[in-house]
């Protein structure tokens, strides 16, 4: 399975953007990036997803490089509810999702 | 009400003993996942289904069993429970039209 790289935490204060990085330089076509996160003490959370193009959504959006070697996911508007660890995943064909280690994010108030 | 769920939510062991988590879906979707997340780290595949009958190996599977005889439930068995299978385990399952899986609450086990 194709992998990714993240930083292993990040910090933001409330209200400001975050921008939270991901290299996948062994991406093959068909791969979708796959963002999602997980708050303490609960299941992972769906964010966002694409293929080639930036993607919008109420809760995030999603910047992918024209090579498709790294993406960024962009939190406008970081809340104290958005403090989680956020993981970035490239689903395969038969719909497998590999989780790595993720970015913690911090929030402070 | 709609939605995934998974049962027990705790459960406590001894090292040898069989133990069945359950997972139930109500929206009918085909594909499902069992995963584990040990502390500290990401989540591994255990297992997959993408519909009843057709299991199939994920990262882990090794202890495991699971079946599938009707597309909402999807039971993941540890035969003979050892230490090293004491995680967080969580169901999923697939919405095929957004491509987004959503997950259980998560089953905490403990084999002493």
């Amino acid at each position: 399975d194709a992998k990714t790289t993240q930083p292993n935490s990040m910090e933001s204060n409330e209200e400001e953007p975050v921008h939270l990085p991901c290299n996948h330089s062994t991406i093959s076509g068909t791969d979708y990036i796959h963002w999602y996160r997980q708050l303490p003490s609960q299941g992972p959370e769906y964010v966002i997803h694409g293929l080639t193009s930036n993607v919008n959504n109420r809760m995030a959006s999603l910047a992918i490089a024209e090579d498709r070697k790294s993406s960024t996911l962009i939190l406008h508007r970081a809340t104290l509810r958005d403090a989680a660890v956020y993981y970035c995943i490239l689903r395969s064909n038969d719909y497998k999702l590999s989780f790595g280690a993720g970015t913690t994010v911090t929030v402070r108030a | 009400d709609a939605g995934i769920t998974q049962s027990p939510r705790y459960k406590i062991t001894e090292t040898g003993r069989q133990v069945t988590l359950m997972c139930h879906q109500t929206w009918s979707h085909s594909y499902m996942f069992w995963y584990r997340q040990d502390l500290g780290h990401g989540l591994r595949l255990i297992y997959y289904s993408a519909a009843a009958d057709i299991t199939d190996k994920g990262e882990v599977p090794d202890g495991y069993v699971v079946s599938r005889s009707k597309t909402e439930n999807f039971p993941l068995t540890l035969e003979s429970a050892t230490r090293s299978q004491t995680s967080v385990y969580f169901c999923a399952s697939r919405r095929p039209s957004t491509d987004t899986q959503y997950f259980g609450p998560g089953t905490r086990l403990t084999v002493l």
